[in-house]
């Protein structure tokens, strides 16, 4: 079963501007993470956000996470051509560990 | 510092045939995941091994899936006999802990035919 669910599903925008996707999950977690798949290729891990921390950045990337409403979001600003992708968040599946990844959003960011 | 390796990197077998995939996680790393990621849809836990103990593999079908993570390192996964809809890209990762960060290899796409 997936974790978490991620909105848009697709999201389509112009070099320049920023890029926001939201993550949302049922079970309690320890952290929240979100990662990038490029197509073709492998997850890379962009993020971690623990359950005691509401905002993290890290570059263009800022992270939030809302564990009363179990959502999370990542906006990506500055948005270049480089940063289309897949976006996946993904949680550790209430304390035990796991690492389970939602449906993720697909950025297409054109030049 | 070496990635997660994974091989064969391509695989087209006949329905029915048997496959194997293997894994070689980053040195260190206790926590070794195999995913299943169909096209269009996000990465599916298959199953999780802490050191060489199973944490979660309840949604591997163990009627034609197996997976071994012997002296806690190197793993391989199996499917015996390979159906139609197990065609996906299946993705190798390590962790130190299980649910902390983890580094993916560049997957196995598997073709059934």
């Amino acid at each position: 079963s997936q974790q978490g669910e991620e909105d848009p599903q697709a999201l389509s925008i112009q070099e320049g501007e920023n890029a926001t996707m939201n993550c949302s999950y049922k079970t309690s977690i320890n952290n929240l993470q979100w990662y990038r798949q490029n197509s073709g290729r492998g997850l890379v891990h962009l993020i971690l956000i623990r359950s005691n921390e509401r905002e993290k950045h890290s570059g263009r990337l800022r992270v939030t996470l809302d564990t009363s409403k179990k959502s999370s979001s990542l906006l990506i600003t500055a948005s270049r051509a480089a940063d289309t992708a897949s976006y996946f968040c993904a949680t550790d599946g209430d304390y035990t560990g796991k690492l389970i990844f939602g449906q993720g959003t697909t950025l297409q960011v054109k030049p | 510092e070496a990635g997660v390796a994974q091989s064969p990197r391509y695989k087209i077998i006949e329905k029915r045939q048997s496959v194997a995939f293997w894994c070689n996680p980053i040195s260190g790393h206790a926590t070794l995941y195999w995913y299943q990621q169909i096209l269009g849809q996000g990465p599916k836990l298959l199953i999780q091994f802490q050191n060489n103990g199973v944490v979660d593999d309840s949604q591997l079908p163990k009627d034609r899936f197996s997976a071994e993570r012997l002296k806690g390192v190197d793993s391989t996964l199996k499917i015996q006999p390979a159906k139609l809809e197990d065609s996906a890209v299946y993705l190798c990762a390590s962790s130190l802990l299980g649910g902390s960060e983890a580094f993916f290899g560049q997957g196995t796409r598997l073709t059934v035919v």
